[in-house]
């Protein structure tokens, strides 16, 4: 069945890069997003990419895409420490609109 | 500002109690959503509606039922909740289903169940 799995932690040093690694089983997936939760809060979109693309920026964010071996990563350039939450990968099942959801990578940005 | 807002923020029941939870959205959206989040884990879908269309996930229990009345609320029924069901419940909506539709996710609602 489809599976999204993630790191389950990532501790940084303010003003580092962050990367957050992501595989996923769905081949057929359209879209891959990545999602940030703060605590007490929903969750909110951060980026996505299209299923033929490799990579996509958006100023601090960095999204690149191996397709072949279903492997998605998040940089976050120059980390801060409003940058500490909990990140989700995400796939959209077969293009239904149905998210499947990784458990989630914590981020820890130190001072 | 257009949102998704969620009745209570907090809602504590007892065991076996029936209790509601309540979406509610600004953005006359068609898709309306309802995830379950336990303690660090993934959210899960339990269903959604495609405007008054039903879609039930096939691992949803029977216990939870939704409503949507019109196109601006939702309502999560938990029949006879049990301690397993403690959790976050997410409502999210988004324009379609299909393409780069952007969920928009609502603040959630906390259950506890004593």
């Amino acid at each position: 069945g489809e599976d999204v799995e993630q790191s389950l932690f990532l501790s940084v040093r303010e003003g580092d890069s962050s990367v957050i690694n992501c595989t996923y089983t769905d081949s057929s997936s359209t879209y891959l997003y990545w999602y940030k939760q703060e605590p007490g809060a929903g969750l909110q979109l951060l980026t996505y990419i299209f299923s033929n693309m490799d990579m996509k920026q958006d100023q601090r964010l960095t999204v690149l895409l191996n397709k072949k071996d279903k492997h998605l990563s998040l940089r976050i350039a120059d980390t801060q420490t409003g940058d500490s939450a909990i990140y989700f990968c995400a796939e959209d099942s077969g293009n239904t609109g149905k998210l499947i959801f990784g458990q989630g990578t914590t981020l820890q940005v130190k001072p | 500002d257009a949102m998704v807002i969620q009745n209570p923020r907090y809602q504590v029941t007892q065991f076996g109690k029936p209790v509601t939870l309540s979406c509610s959205q600004t953005l006359n959206h068609n898709v309306m959503y309802w995830y379950q989040q336990k303690s660090s884990q993934a959210p899960k879908l339990l269903f959604h509606y495609y405007d008054k269309d039903f879609n039930n996930e096939a691992d949803t229990p029977d216990n939870f039922q939704s409503r949507r009345p019109n196109t601006s609320f939702c309502f999560l029924d938990i029949r006879s909740p049990g301690l397993g069901d403690a959790a976050m419940y997410l409502c999210a909506t988004s324009r379609d289903r299909l393409g780069d539709n952007e969920q928009f996710f609502g603040p959630g609602t906390r259950l506890t169940v004593l």
